[in-house]
């Protein structure tokens, strides 16, 4: 089993959709998670950190599952900007120090 | 702030040649991660470092590849030699503290002939 893992798509959805992703992972001590929005052929950009109370930042929204191990990402009122690849990063622990492994991301398609 | 800054943008090689990638990390981020991002794999963690000083590097793939970071400025990553499968977008990012998003470099995209 992969240690995070997403669902790759492509989710296909017209404007003004609601869609949401999914990522689980394996390491039921992990601390951190993120969500990364990456562009064809671009480097990937930090879109929110999620906590455990869960957190939105306009029309998108992050929780966090702890006991089914795993975070989700809600987008409200797709934009047709919002068409990327969404990547999930949770922490590891390693000897002490944190790395983040990074899921191989979930495309979204919005259209007009 | 400038960002993350990578060199080269492109690189095309032969198979055999020796590639060494650049970095050059946020000023004042203490951690300096190498990326391998495939079509097959996504990202892969290569090697991180703190303070200069590398942590883990048990992503590297093998012998040929090595990462050196001199000062708090600067990281390179070399493979050498080079071969095929080596071909893939190599991402730098750095990061303030180990809990904390990072922030990445535009990229370096390596085709191995």
């Amino acid at each position: 089993r992969k240690e995070v893992e997403q669902d790759p798509g492509p989710f296909n959805v017209p404007e003004g959709a609601t869609v949401a992703f999914n990522c689980t992972y394996s390491n039921s001590a992990s601390q951190s998670f993120f969500w990364y929005r990456q562009d064809c052929r671009k480097e990937p950009k930090l879109l929110m950190s999620v906590y455990s109370s869960g957190n939105e930042d306009g029309r998108f929204t992050a929780q966090l599952n702890r006991a089914s191990q795993y975070i989700s990402l809600l987008i409200r009122d797709s934009k047709l900007s919002d068409s990327a690849t969404y990547l999930c990063a949770v922490n590891r622990m390693n000897t002490g120090f944190q790395k983040l492994v990074f899921g191989t991301g979930t495309r979204l398609l919005v259209s007009p | 702030d400038a960002g993350v800054i990578q060199s080269p943008r492109h690189e095309v090689t032969e198979m055999g040649q020796e590639v060494t990638l650049r970095c050059k990390p946020i000023s004042g981020h203490d951690y300096l991660f190498w990326y391998r991002q495939t079509m097959m794999r996504g990202l892969e963690l290569l090697i991180y470092f703190n303070n200069n000083v590398p942590i883990d590097d048990s992503g590297m793939p093998e012998d040929r590849f090595s990462a050196k970071m001199p000062n708090a400025s600067f990281s390179t990553l070399k493979i050498q030699p080079s071969e095929p499968r080596d071909s893939a977008v190599y991402f730098c990012a750095s990061s303030l503290k180990q809990n904390y998003g990072y922030t990445f470099g535009s990229g370096t995209r390596l085709t191995v002939v």
